[in-house]
């Protein structure tokens, strides 16, 4: 049982560069959500998705973008990185309705210099 | 979205009970109590969830008052691998998102 899978691990980034962190689920979710999550701090959402082809902005949209062309995948995309975005990144998968948990990755560790 | 109270940090015995408690005084009927835990250095991790009654899982109980504004995770037997931080949320049966508070972080002392 793979989950939920995140891309890479690790990250380097220099200040203006773009990046996609990659998430992919095999449990044939409807909700998937991204979160980021700053040293000694709780998670805060980014955006999220109720199905393919739907996206929606959560608390912390700004500098992000995603899309949702599969069930399967919710790629991450960082336009123009700025130290600011240095975090943790957890990508998060649910089944549709409030009777189930979601299932969360390992986490993408990134570092905008 | 419903707002949640919860200590910051708790102590607890290993191999003792841990009560973590919860308030959610403006809860909604469409409300279901959900909890998650993060260990150190990975992501959370769903614990249990409940609506109106007591529930049980190989993780934890979940204990919701009668007038469901408050809630209590129980964990029967701390273990060391018990320390993390625990986040009670809310989640209406319309809603496709969660969000997180602060939560409480639980130190066990061997």
């Amino acid at each position: 049982n793979a989950g939920v899978t995140q891309t890479p691990k690790f990250q380097v980034l220099k200040t203006g560069q773009s990046m996609t962190l990659q998430c992919a689920q095999d449990m044939n979710h409807e909700y998937m959500s991204w979160y980021r999550q700053d040293p000694g701090m709780g998670l805060r959402l980014i955006h999220y998705s109720v199905g393919a082809g739907i996206t929606d902005q959560g608390e912390v949209p700004n500098g992000y973008n995603v899309s949702r062309s599969t069930t399967e995948d919710f790629p991450l995309r960082l336009l123009s990185a700025a130290p600011s975005q240095t975090s943790v990144y957890f990508c998060a998968s649910s089944p549709a309705g409030p009777l189930r948990g979601y299932t969360f990755g390992s986490g993408t560790r990134l570092t905008v210099v | 979205d419903a707002k949640t109270t919860q200590p910051n940090s708790m102590e607890s015995n290993e191999e003792e009970p841990v009560h973590l408690p919860c308030n959610h005084s403006t809860i909604s009927g469409t409300d279901y109590i959900h909890w998650y835990r993060q260990l150190p250095s990975q992501g959370p991790e769903y614990v249990i969830h409940g609506l109106t009654s007591n529930v049980n899982n190989r993780m934890a109980s979940l204990a919701i008052a009668e007038d469901r504004k408050s809630s209590t995770l129980i964990l029967h037997r701390a273990t060391l691998r018990d320390a993390a931080v625990y986040y009670c949320i809310l989640r209406d049966v319309r809603d496709d998102k969660i969000i997180f508070g602060k939560g409480t972080r639980l130190h066990i002392l061997p």
